[in-house]
C-alpha cells in the first residue's frame, strides 16, 4: 500500500532552525491529512491536521501545508528545538471512511 | 488531559494461542479503532468500531480477530489462535462522533510478541 509516502527516512536539522517533513499521496479522495510524532515504544502523539479544503493550518511552532494539485504536504517546525527529536508520520482518511492510511515515518533529529 | 490507555504493555505468548488486548478510550469518544506496527513497517489500520458494531475493517481483520465493546469504557481486540506473524505493537485509537472531530487519538500501544 503506497498510496501515502514519505521519501525521507530520516532528517537532520540544527536546534533553532527550521524542520521540513514531506509526504506525498496518491489517492485523490483523501480528504483530511493529520501529523503524528512518534517516540520509541509510545503511541503516535496527533500534532497538527489539515482539511482538504485548506491549504494551510498553523498551530504554534507548527504549521502544516498541503498542496492538493502536487499531491503533497509538508509539515513545519519552527523553531526546532531538541524535544522534537522523533519519528514524524503523515496520515490520511478518504472521504466517507474512517481508516487512516499511514506513510513510513521520517525520524528527525535535531542537533544542539 | 484524556488519554487512550491501553493494558498489558508488553504480551508474550505461544504461537497458537488466545490473546486479549484491552484498551480504555477517550470517555467522550465514540469510535474506536485498532492498528497494529509490524517491526519496521507501516502503521496498519485494523478495524474500527462504532454504535456496537465494526464500522470498516481491512483485509488483515480475518476471522483470527474480534472486537468486543464489554462494558461501557473498554475495548477489547481478541486474537483466537495468535501465529508468529501476528507479532507486532497494537495500537488503539478514539474518535469523536461529530463534524470537526475526525482527529483520532492514540494510546501507548502492547507490544505482542508471538513464539
Amino acid at each position: 500500500d503506497q498510496q501515502v509516502k514519505q521519501n525521507s527516512p530520516s532528517l537532520s536539522v540544527q536546534e533553532g532552525r527550521i524542520s521540513i517533513l514531506n509526504c506525498d499521496y496518491t489517492n485523490s479522495m483523501f480528504d483530511y491529512f493529520l501529523w503524528y510524532k512518534k517516540y520509541p515504544a509510545e503511541g503516535p502523539t496527533f500534532l497538527i491536521s489539515i482539511s482538504s479544503i485548506k491549504d494551510k493550518n498553523e498551530d504554534g511552532r507548527f504549521t502544516v501545508f498541503l498542496n492538493k494539485s502536487a499531491k503533497h504536504l509538508s509539515l513545519h517546525i519552527v523553531p526546532s528545538q531538541p524535544g522534537d527529536s522523533a519519528v514524524y508520520f503523515c496520515a490520511a482518511r478518504i472521504q466517507g471512511a474512517q481508516k487512516l492510511v499511514f506513510g513510513q515515518g521520517t525520524r528527525l533529529t535535531i542537533n544542539p | 488531559e484524556p488519554e487512550v490507555t491501553q493494558t498489558p504493555s508488553h504480551q508474550v505468548t505461544q504461537m497458537g494461542q488466545e490473546v486479549i488486548l484491552r484498551c480504555v478510550p477517550i470517555s467522550n469518544h465514540l469510535y474506536f479503532y485498532w492498528y497494529r506496527q509490524i517491526l519496521g513497517q507501516k502503521v496498519e489500520f485494523l478495524v474500527s468500531f462504532y454504535n456496537n458494531e465494526i464500522s470498516e475493517k481491512s483485509e488483515i481483520f480475518d476471522d483470527q480477530f474480534s472486537v468486543e465493546r464489554p462494558d461501557g469504557s473498554n475495548f477489547t481486540l481478541k486474537i483466537r489462535s495468535t501465529k508468529l506473524e501476528d507479532s507486532a505493537m497494537y495500537f488503539c485509537a478514539s474518535s469523536e462522533d461529530r463534524a470537526g472531530g475526525e482527529t483520532q487519538y492514540f494510546g501507548p500501544g502492547t507490544r505482542l510478541l508471538v513464539l
